[in-house]
């Protein structure tokens, strides 16, 4: 299974909602990433999860709060977020961090909507 | 600083030719690890094809291949016999970005093959 799975497909949420996104991977990878992405756009680092423990944050507002309950599970809560942060969230998972050996696999990311 | 450049924002192609998508990089390390993945239009990214840079041949993953000039810094990925499904965004994606060893993605180049 090189699948790496993300819910919902789609969000729409207004400033004062609180949600989460979920991200899923049963490769047995030990690193973990979010990233958001605009249109047209790379994607663009949030976090970096390595063996279950936050290893990199890109300096993200605390509006977005990271969370790895276990290895093969990541999720993203949001709350009080802002027209802005409205983009494609991509989930991404590899076997390791930190050597820039190994490809990332990517999840379809999540269509969020702030309104 | 190390960063990656992909000075093609837009290209096209006709189906069944072949086309040749521009990276460049900025390192001063000497072994390392280059990847070129793709997305296409409201789909997943995936990888389409890695190079090893300490291996001096270059990488080829049937119609795709790359070519690779270590000591200029460049990574192009060269897509013969075009195809429709080709159409996507293509980002060259360089572990090196922030001396973690994490990718980092260059802008990308949106390819649409026309029939």
């Amino acid at each position: 299974d090189t699948e790496v799975t993300q819910t919902p497909k789609h969000l729409v949420m207004g400033m004062t909602n609180k949600k989460s996104l979920k991200c899923e991977q049963h490769m047995g990878h030990r690193a973990m990433y979010w990233y958001k992405q605009k249109a047209k756009k790379p994607p663009e680092l949030m976090f970096v999860y390595s063996y279950e423990k936050l290893s990199i944050n890109e300096s993200v507002p605390s509006r977005f709060s990271p969370e790895c309950p276990n290895s093969s599970l990541l999720n993203l809560h949001l709350h009080a977020l802002q027209p802005e942060d409205s983009a494609l969230y991509l989930c991404a998972s590899s076997q390791e961090a930190g050597t820039g050996t190994y490809e990332q696999y990517f999840g379809p990311g999540t269509r969020l909507t702030v309104t | 600083a190390q960063t990656v450049t992909q000075s093609q924002p837009e290209m096209s192609v006709q189906e069944a030719e072949t086309v040749t998508l521009s990276c460049t990089y900025d390192t001063s390390e000497n072994n390392y690890y280059l990847f070129w993945y793709k997305q296409p239009p409201s789909r997943q990214m995936i990888l389409v094809i890695r190079q090893e840079a300490y291996k001096q041949q270059n990488a080829t993953e049937n119609r795709f291949s790359v070519n690779f000039q270590k000591a200029a810094k460049s990574f192009s990925l060269k897509i013969s016999d075009s195809q429709l499904g080709d159409t996507a965004m293509y980002f060259c994606a360089f572990p090196f970005g922030r001396g973690s060893y994490i990718p980092t993605f260059g802008r990308g180049t949106s390819l649409i093959v026309h029939p």
